[in-house]
């Protein structure tokens, strides 16, 4: 079955700088890559997402990149603000069903 | 609010009690997830349904869990003879196959067995 590492498990960083989480996937098979913010004692927030038939994806401070030959995703944040500071979580699937997740990575932005 | 719903967002119960969860998806999503996460970690897939049909199962799903969709629109999990292991937020989650994969989780079902 699939299996999915990210790293780091936590991240700190200055406001204003970039931050960067990776991911790895194990099951070529899988097609479906999200990216997931979560707050305490909230469900997790979709904050972006990527299908394997495109290499990267952007909306205004977030990016994601897919490499499906080394079978590893990134998150990347740039110009990190105070309330960008959460849990974050990779997932990867065929499909979006049964979703795997990472075991997240804990980002503190510092002002 | 047009998102999932889930109710309660918190239960506490003694345990061997029974317990059960109630999602209610997006209008018209055919397909719907039931999610469990402990602290610190990431969502584990319990479950999911396309309409009605329950169409996989994780091995976390013990005897003791039930999910049902009677009618293809709401969702009941339960819980029966709680352990204290079976504290977590239990996550439900949909989405319409014809518009893609995209998923939006609700905000959860925290459960505490004391």
């Amino acid at each position: 079955g699939e299996n999915v590492e990210q790293h780091p498990s936590t991240l700190s960083v200055q406001e204003g700088d970039s931050a960067v989480i990776k991911c790895t996937y194990s099951d070529s098979a899988s097609n479906y890559f999200p990216w997931y913010k979560q707050e305490l004692g909230k469900g997790p927030q979709l904050i972006i997402d990527i299908r394997s038939n495109v290499g990267e994806k952007k909306d205004q401070r977030i990016a994601v990149t897919l490499n499906k030959t080394a079978k590893h995703f990134s998150l990347h944040i740039t110009e990190t603000q105070p309330e960008d500071s959460a849990v974050y979580f990779c997932a990867a699937s065929y499909n979006a069903d049964k979703l795997i997740f990472g075991t997240g990575t804990r980002l503190q932005v510092f002002p | 609010d047009t998102g999932v719903s889930q109710n309660p967002r918190h239960k506490i119960t003694k345990r061997g009690q029974n317990v059960t969860f109630r999602c209610d998806p997006i209008s018209e999503h055919n397909r719907l997830y039931w999610y469990r996460q402990t602290l610190g970690q990431g969502p584990e897939f319990l479950t999911y349904f396309q309409n009605e049909a329950q169409l996989e199962k994780s091995r976390l799903l013990s005897d003791r869990f039930s999910a049902e969709r009677p009618k293809g629109s709401f969702s009941t999990l339960e819980i029966q003879r709680t352990e204290q292991g079976d504290s977590a937020m239990y996550l439900c989650t949909s989405r319409r196959t014809d518009y893609g994969n995209t998923i939006y989780f609700g905000e959860g079902s925290w459960l505490t067995v004391v």
